[in-house]
């Protein structure tokens, strides 16, 4: 069966401090992943995505992802989050037919 | 332009109001979805129009009625719901509805039914 998980629920990080968001999918191939944001109230907003080729892949706002195969993880990563950056981030693999499947999400929290 | 707009942003309905949610997109989008999403969790997919056709219905109750009149235009028809289906509910749009479209969301609609 196909599934993703997020296992951080919730992080808080201080302003300045480097991030790792964690993501893990089972499939029996590499899905398509996309990394989507969303800010409080708000829709969401594709960070970056993945498809083949390069594992790192550079998105939007400063955010970067690598996907591991051996792993199957497509962590997101930021070297110095600001306070703009609180929000809820959603890993979003596709496992191969039209839908997003999104995992339960992880909301980022970011001290002064 | 890479906007989707919903109207209205905020309806408050009975359980025996009929309603409609409205959403827009002029990218020249050929795929447009509806999503509930409730409090703390991740949106999930009702419906799925590819070239103003159905294409998926993730077994949403029949009191949800969705119409996409062209290409541009996707409203959700609202009747009989009950409280449980509050919730924020997001419109998006992608080009083609492919695996590797990416796609593009409103700000959603927040539904509260009394």
């Amino acid at each position: 069966a196909q599934s993703v998980t997020q296992p951080d629920i919730h992080i808080t990080v201080s302003e300045g401090a480097s991030l790792e968001l964690r993501c893990n999918y089972s499939y029996g191939a590499t899905p398509y992943l996309f990394w989507y944001v969303q800010s409080p109230g708000q829709g969401l907003q594709l960070l970056l995505k993945y498809f083949s080729g390069d594992t790192l892949v550079q998105g939007i706002k400063g955010f970067e992802a690598e996907f591991k195969r051996s792993q199957s993880s497509f962590n997101l990563r930021k070297p110095s989050v600001h306070w703009s950056d609180a929000a809820e981030y959603f890993c979003a693999p596709n496992f191969g037919n039209e839908k997003l499947t999104f995992g339960t999400g992880t909301r980022l929290t970011i001290i002064p | 332009d890479t906007e989707v707009t919903q109207t209205p942003k905020h309806l408050v309905m009975g359980m025996t109001n009929k309603k409609s949610l409205k959403c827009e997109q002029h990218m020249g989008h050929r795929a447009m979805y509806w999503y509930k999403q409730k409090a703390k969790k991740p949106p999930e997919l009702m419906f799925v129009y590819s070239y103003e056709k159905l294409s998926i219905n993730e077994s949403v109750p029949s009191r949800f009625s969705p119409e996409c009149p062209n290409s541009s235009l996707l409203n959700l028809h609202l009747h009989a719901l009950q409280p449980e289906d509050s919730a924020l509910y997001l419109c998006a749009s992608s080009q083609d509805g492919r695996r590797t479209d990416t796609q593009y969301f409103g700000p959603g609609t927040r539904l509260t039914v009394l």
